[in-house]
């Protein structure tokens, strides 16, 4: 099984700043990498797939990079709606997921 | 837009059958080249996922928790479902519904999800 490391667990950030989220595979994965958001009482959505993809109606402040096994999600200027948490998600072989990245206001 | 929602008993007893289903709407399940896939979320924690239905007929589940899952589907009513044998308090969580969406066979990411439901494992 690919097990997903996502680091911070928790990552203060004040509104208007950006934020990067890591995330690194056990091996690696190509880019056949999703990143997720999820809010309080909501199923997780879709941000980005293919490591760099933005999803439909996705803002432009979302960004994806990386491939192999090391990942990065950046939200450049953080809006107040993007408190929330993020997974990434592999499906190169199986599917699995990190265990997340809080984004909490600082 | 699909649109999908997650039906079944909010509370099963130790050692019984927990039993979902999912009702797709706005879409035809038995189209396209999608992997209908249902997916589990313990409070507070992150997301595993159990098992899917693709449009071939085919369905494959987590080797973790293959010898107690069924997931049958009902095309005629647009719906999938989940049963998973023999559960334990390890298996209360918050339990998804998903379309998958292939990038190639096999591989795929979930770009849609139902809101969800909670099922407690408690006598």
């Amino acid at each position: 099984e690919i097990v997903m490391t996502q680091s911070p667990a928790t990552l203060s950030v004040s509104p208007g700043e950006s934020a990067t989220l890591s995330c690194r595979a056990s091996q690696s994965v190509s880019s056949y990498l999703a990143w997720y958001q999820q809010k309080p009482g909501q199923p997780p959505r879709l941000l980005l797939h293919g490591a760099s993809t933005r999803a439909t109606g996705i803002p432009a402040r979302f960004s994806g990079s990386g491939s192999g096994t090391e990942f990065t999600l950046t939200i450049s200027s953080l809006q107040s709606e993007d408190f929330a948490v993020y997974y990434c998600h592999q499906y190169y072989d199986w599917l699995t997921f990190g265990g997340g990245t809080k984004v909490e206001i600082k | 837009q699909v649109q999908l929602q997650e039906s079944g008993p909010g509370l099963v007893e130790p050692s019984q059958t927990l039993s979902l289903t999912c009702t797709v709407s706005g879409g035809d399940i038995s189209s396209g080249n999608y992997y209908w896939s249902w997916i589990r979320q313990p409070a507070g924690r992150g997301l595993e996922w159990i098992g899917r239905f693709h449009t071939d007929g085919s369905t494959n589940s987590n080797p973790s928790l293959k010898s107690r899952v069924t997931i049958s589907v009902d095309t005629s009513r647009d719906q999938f479902s989940l049963r998973l044998t023999s559960v334990t308090a390890a298996d209360t969580a918050l339990y998804f519904c998903a379309r998958g969406n292939p990038v190639s066979s096999g591989r795929y990411f979930f770009d849609a999800w139902g809101q969800g439901t909670q099922v407690t494992v408690s006598s």
